[in-house]
């Protein structure tokens, strides 16, 4: 049982804006940075976004993120075909003292 | 190029042991905190346990605690999970992850079964 929730699904046409929102709470989204991952089908997890909103080398201005109070959202714009995989976002749960992942979402590119 | 190439991985049967193993290369290893996430058949990505560089500070997700034993060599660039006592729900692929508030590099994982 996750404590960040995630939408299970967002779609849209090539071209078009997605985002991905990730609830949580003071003990982990409210009082700790926010990551992004990306995973493709059949792949290992990779690094989109972290502390809120900072892009790794090589990641895209088209990924982006944000965080306000005790949720986080992750932007998607010109989405390609070859951004459909499935998204979560992750923060470390103080009150935990665990490292947590949202449910994830499953971007479709119509 | 960071690297981090995951082993040991396999069949058990229920009530077995397992360890797997995680080989880093391409950055100072004993600098970093890592970490062990996995992910079941078809399921989210669950975080398992976290090490930090000098082996100090360990955390470990309730669901593992008392069965699973993180470990790292920092002479041999090499991170460690003895796995004991496994259960059906520990099937799984797992990956080992580098950095503490973030995981920023992954390996590409290895696939355990626990099955009878």
């Amino acid at each position: 049982q996750s404590v960040l929730t995630q939408p299970p699904s967002v779609s849209a046409a090539p071209g078009q804006k997605v985002t991905i929102s990730c609830s949580g709470s003071r003990s982990n989204i409210g009082n700790n940075y926010v990551s992004w991952y990306q995973q493709l089908p059949g792949t290992a997890p990779k690094l989109l976004i972290y502390e809120n909103n900072k892009r790794p080398s090589g990641i895209p201005d088209r990924f982006s993120g944000s965080k306000s109070g005790t949720s986080a959202t992750l932007g998607i714009t010109g989405l390609q075909t070859g951004d459909e995989a499935d998204y979560y976002c992750g923060t470390w749960d103080s009150s935990l003292s665990a490292y947590v992942f949202g449910t994830g979402t499953k971007v479709t590119v119509l | 190029e960071v690297q981090l190439v995951e082993s040991g991985g396999g069949l058990v049967q229920p009530g077995g042991s397992l360890r797997l193993s995680c080989a880093a290369s391409g950055f100072t290893f004993s600098s970093y905190s890592m970490n062990w996430v996995r992910q079941a058949p078809g399921k989210g990505l669950e975080w398992v346990s976290q090490i930090s560089s000098s082996s100090s500070t360990i955390y470990d997700a309730d669901s593992v605690k008392g069965r699973f034993t993180i470990s790292r060599d920092n002479a041999k660039n090499s991170l460690y999970l003895q796995m004991n006592s496994l259960r059906d729900e520990d099937t799984a692929v797992y990956y080992c992850a580098r950095d503490r508030e973030q995981m920023a590099y992954w390996g590409q994982g290895t696939l355990v079964t626990v099955s009878s």
